[in-house]
């Protein structure tokens, strides 16, 4: 199986700041890379497909970016409802797998 | 709108056997690879499988971790998505998700459903 490491496992931010979740993989995904945001009780919602395409109603302040094994998430000027779980996710080669997530706060 | 709606959670003894349902809306559901994802609580998801679309044979793909316990199939005509679990393990014990694949990932999920497996 292909190993998603993620990083930080959490971080804390304030309101307006740049953040940047980081993912590597094991192997060489060629940009099979996902990236979900996941509320308190809700399920997952894609932001990302394919390393850098913005899902349809995602803010344009989330980015992502990145080839072979490394990944980023940037979210520019943070805002409150930013607050959640994120996740990505190769989806190169079966059994598609996430990483362990990153927990983000506000400070 | 895409709508996914799981049912058929609950709880159920170890070893014990149980069926996910997923009722979809909102698209053509032929068209689409559905996924079966599961997480537990406080961890990060697990993808199980997918089914194909129509132009791809409707052929199935399992994560090793459940491959022969689950069995993902789909009724076309009902536009349903199901989750067939048996030799069910305390580990089995997540919340279980349904999703519209797009690209590889999955774009529509669906509100989720828990599983327990406890005696």
């Amino acid at each position: 199986d292909i190993q998603m490491t993620q990083s930080p496992a959490s971080l804390s931010a304030s309101l307006g700041e740049t953040v940047t979740i980081e993912c590597l993989a094991s192997e060489d995904i060629y940009s099979n890379l996902a990236w979900y945001q996941q509320k308190p009780g809700k399920s997952p919602q894609l932001l990302i497909y394919y390393a850098n395409s913005l899902n349809d109603g995602v803010p344009s302040r989330f980015s992502g970016s990145g080839s072979g094994t490394q990944y980023s998430l940037k979210i520019n000027s943070l805002q409150s409802e930013d607050v959640s779980i994120y996740f990505c996710q190769q989806n190169y080669d079966s059994p598609y797998t996430f990483g362990a997530g990153t927990k983000l706060e506000l400070k | 709108e895409v709508k996914l709606l799981e049912s058929g959670g609950g709880l159920v003894q170890p070893g014990g056997s149980m069926r996910l349902s997923c009722a979809a809306s909102g698209f053509t559901f032929t068209d689409f690879y559905m996924y079966w994802i599961r997480q537990p609580a406080g961890k990060a998801p697990e993808w199980l499988g997918f089914i194909r679309n129509k132009a791809n044979g409707y052929t199935t793909e399992y994560n090793p971790s459940v491959k022969g316990r689950f069995t993902i199939s789909r009724d076309n005509t009902q536009n349903m998505l199901y989750l067939q679990m048996n030799t069910l393990r305390a580990e089995d014990t997540a919340t279980y998700y349904c999703a519209r694949g797009f690209y590889g990932s999955s774009r529509d999920w669906g509100q989720g459903v828990m599983v327990t497996v406890s005696s």
